[in-house]
């Protein structure tokens, strides 16, 4: 069956630091992978997307690579701050049909960024 | 949360009564889903729609229904509310491949 894995539920960092969250999936074709993060009694948020013909994608402090041969993609957020603290969800996606924007959503890990 | 409404924020109700949970859009997109998130498990899809009255099951269907009758409004209905539909309830709207969420709605079913 179909399965995605986020390596940790937590993960404690300093700041200033690089924190690397890892995404993994199995028995799965995704066309696209996203990122978002996710504060307490809050929805998600659109942070970055990658498409599977893509090795890496960069927006400031954050970096996303995918590997389709590993199945695999990690999350790095450079420099990190405190206010980068929150849960961290990856969601791949397929293309085409009436499944188009359809995601599966990893579990999520929380980020603590300690001063 | 622009652009997304979802009513109400909060409701307690008792097993074995209907419920219905609204998702309201002002952005005109074409593609809606609905999620619900529990410890363990994540954010799990529960229907989803690609246009008026276009609708689809996703991960966990089971005991809900969904309808859509214009673009901006998109109901979830529990028609027998049971324990295990105690979650947390999320609205989305698909632009392109990215979705938006709205703010959730918290359900207690006792």
């Amino acid at each position: 069956s179909q399965k995605i894995e986020q390596n940790s539920e937590a993960l404690n960092i300093q700041e200033g630091k690089t924190a690397t969250l890892t995404c993994n999936y199995t028995n799965y074709s995704p066309a696209y992978l996203q990122w978002y993060r996710q504060d307490p009694g809050r929805g998600p948020v659109f942070l970055l997307l990658i498409r599977e013909n893509e090795k890496e994608k960069r927006k400031e402090r954050l970096k996303v690579t995918f590997d389709t041969t590993l199945k695999q993609s990690l999350f790095h957020i450079t420099a990190s701050q405190p206010a980068d603290s929150a849960t961290y969800l990856c969601a791949l996606g397929v293309a085409g049909g009436t499944s188009y924007g359809k995601l599966t959503f990893g579990q999520g890990t929380i980020l603590t960024v300690h001063p | 949360d622009a652009g997304i409404t979802q009513s109400p924020r909060h409701k307690v109700t008792e097993t074995g009564t209907p419920v219905t949970l609204r998702c309201h859009q002002t952005e005109n997109h074409r593609y809606m889903y609905w999620y619900r998130q529990d410890p363990g498990h994540g954010l799990r899809l529960i229907h989803y729609s690609y246009g008026v009255k276009d609708t689809d099951k996703g991960e966990v269907s089971d005991g809900y229904s969904v309808s859509r009758s214009k673009t901006e409004d998109f109901l979830l209905t529990l028609e027998s509310a049971t324990s295990s539909q105690t979650s947390v309830y999320f609205c989305a709207i698909g632009a392109r491949e990215t979705q938006y969420f709205g703010p959730g709605t918290r359900l207690l079913v006792l």
